[in-house]
């Protein structure tokens, strides 16, 4: 079965630092994988997805994952931290077994002070 | 266009009382997805369809029923609720091509209190 896990709850940095939010998962073959951001009392937008293509992954808002199959990892970073950031992070992986449906980690609260 | 609306926006329900959210999109889109938001456990997949006339359960369907009387509307009743049931409530949909990775498109979601 396809999973994710988010080794992190909560991650907090400074505005001007980089950001990495740690994602790794666990599928039978070549997955698919999403980031998505959901701000307070928003609901989710997706920041970007690996569909096998590229293994480095430019998303919105200057994130970007690097699909590691050596280490069945799908890490997001940013270069440099803005306060706009702060927000709750998914890491999702497709199912395809029977009906495509998202799977979905657990989160991580990304916190930007300033 | 607005994409997805989700009605209402936030409601308190006594426990025991039916209660109908309301879904709508205007992409579209052959897919929707009801998904349920609890701390610390993600979203988790409550029912889908994939077309019109359609439906199939997901991780967490029990106490939960949708239609998919056409494409664009897709409602999720709780028969007679229960507090376990409180919850932020996502609805999301999805052009579903086939073969694809299709993008999901979220609702801004309903807040759910059940007393």
């Amino acid at each position: 079965a396809q999973s994710v896990t988010q080794l992190d709850s909560h991650v907090s940095v400074s505005e001007g630092t980089p950001v990495l939010l740690r994602c790794n998962y666990s599928s039978s073959y070549s997955p698919s994988l999403f980031w998505y951001v959901q701000h307070p009392n928003k609901g989710l937008q997706l920041l970007l997805k690996y569909t096998s293509a590229a293994t480095l992954v430019k998303g919105i808002n200057g994130f970007e994952a690097e699909f590691k199959k050596s280490e069945t990892s799908f890490h997001l970073t940013k270069p440099s931290a803005h306060m706009s950031d702060a927000a709750e992070y998914f890491c999702v992986v497709l199912r395809r077994t029977g009906f495509q449906k998202l799977v979905f980690g657990t989160g991580t609260r990304l916190l930007v002070s300033p | 266009i607005a994409g997805i609306t989700q009605a209402p926006t936030s409601q308190i329900l006594a426990a025991g009382r039916r209660m109908t959210l309301r879904c709508t999109q205007d992409m579209r889109h052959n897919a929707m997805y009801w998904y349920r938001q609890d701390l610390g456990l993600g979203l988790r997949l409550i029912h889908y369809s994939n077309t019109a006339g359609t439906t199939g359960k997901g991780e967490v369907p029990d106490g939960y029923s949708v239609s998919r009387a056409n494409t664009d509307d897709f409602p999720l009743t709780l028969a007679s609720a229960v507090p376990s049931q409180t919850s932020v409530y996502f609805c999301a949909s999805s052009p579903l091509s086939t073969g694809g990775t299709d993008t999901q498109y979220f609702g801004p979601g309903t807040r759910l209190t059940v007393l």
